[in-house]
């Protein structure tokens, strides 16, 4: 079963726009990362977040974590169209797991 | 993409064939890991190794075994391929545990 879950699956939001991710969890975490595919490639390693923090940039991302709520959000300010792809976010316990991952379209 | 290649890039076989999938690093990392992506059920780890000769089961290992007599190579075989291994298969790597990982760029199979 998926650990995480993201939450929309789907997002669709112009230009310039911030876009947020949600991902949720069940069980406690070593760490959370939030990775980036684009179509018919790999996934790719965006930020990690360790459970002992509560917040990080990198860049036009933050990332939140809330391990009370078992719950993190990804967000992506002044988005671009270069921005579109799906989002995965991965709980690091003894093996990372994906979950199924958020569609984000840019429209420019 | 990090210094890791996967072959062949695109393959389709008939049912009932067995399958290698190659995984190459050139980063050393100890850490190997394979993984199918399918529409609705996202990334899923069907085995990893944490070192040579040294490997274990994800959550979808039936039908799939591995192997990694070197730091550099991890195999992946489908014994006999069935459609339901119809997927695309990613390879991974990781230097330390509860670190990124860094991903291949993937292997479309098709089994007809």
């Amino acid at each position: 079963s998926q650990q995480g879950e993201e939450d929309p699956q789907a997002l669709s939001i112009q230009e310039g726009e911030n876009a947020t991710m949600n991902c949720s969890y069940k069980t406690s975490i070593n760490n959370l990362q939030w990775y980036r595919q684009n179509s018919g490639r790999g996934l790719v390693h965006l930020i990690l977040i360790r459970s002992n923090e509560r917040e990080k940039h990198s860049g036009r991302l933050r990332v939140t974590l809330d391990t009370s709520k078992k719950s993190s959000s990804l967000l992506i300010t002044a988005s671009r169209a270069a921005d579109t792809a799906s989002y995965f976010c991965a709980t690091s316990g003894s093996r990372l797991t994906f979950g199924e991952g958020t569609q984000l379209t840019v429209n420019p | 993409d990090a210094g890791i290649t996967q072959s062949p890039r695109h393959k389709v076989t008939e049912t009932g064939t067995p399958v290698t999938l190659r995984c190459h690093q050139t980063e050393n990392h100890r850490y190997m890991y394979w993984y199918r992506q399918d529409p609705g059920h996202g990334l899923r780890l069907i085995h990893y190794s944490y070192g040579v000769k040294d490997t274990d089961k994800g959550e979808v290992s039936d039908g799939y075994s591995v192997s990694r007599s070197k730091t550099e190579d991890f195999l992946l075989t489908l014994e006999s391929a069935t459609s339901s291994q119809t997927s695309v298969y990613f390879c991974a790597i990781r230097d330390r545990a509860f670190y990124e990982q860094y991903f291949g760029p993937g292997t479309r199979l098709t089994v007809t």
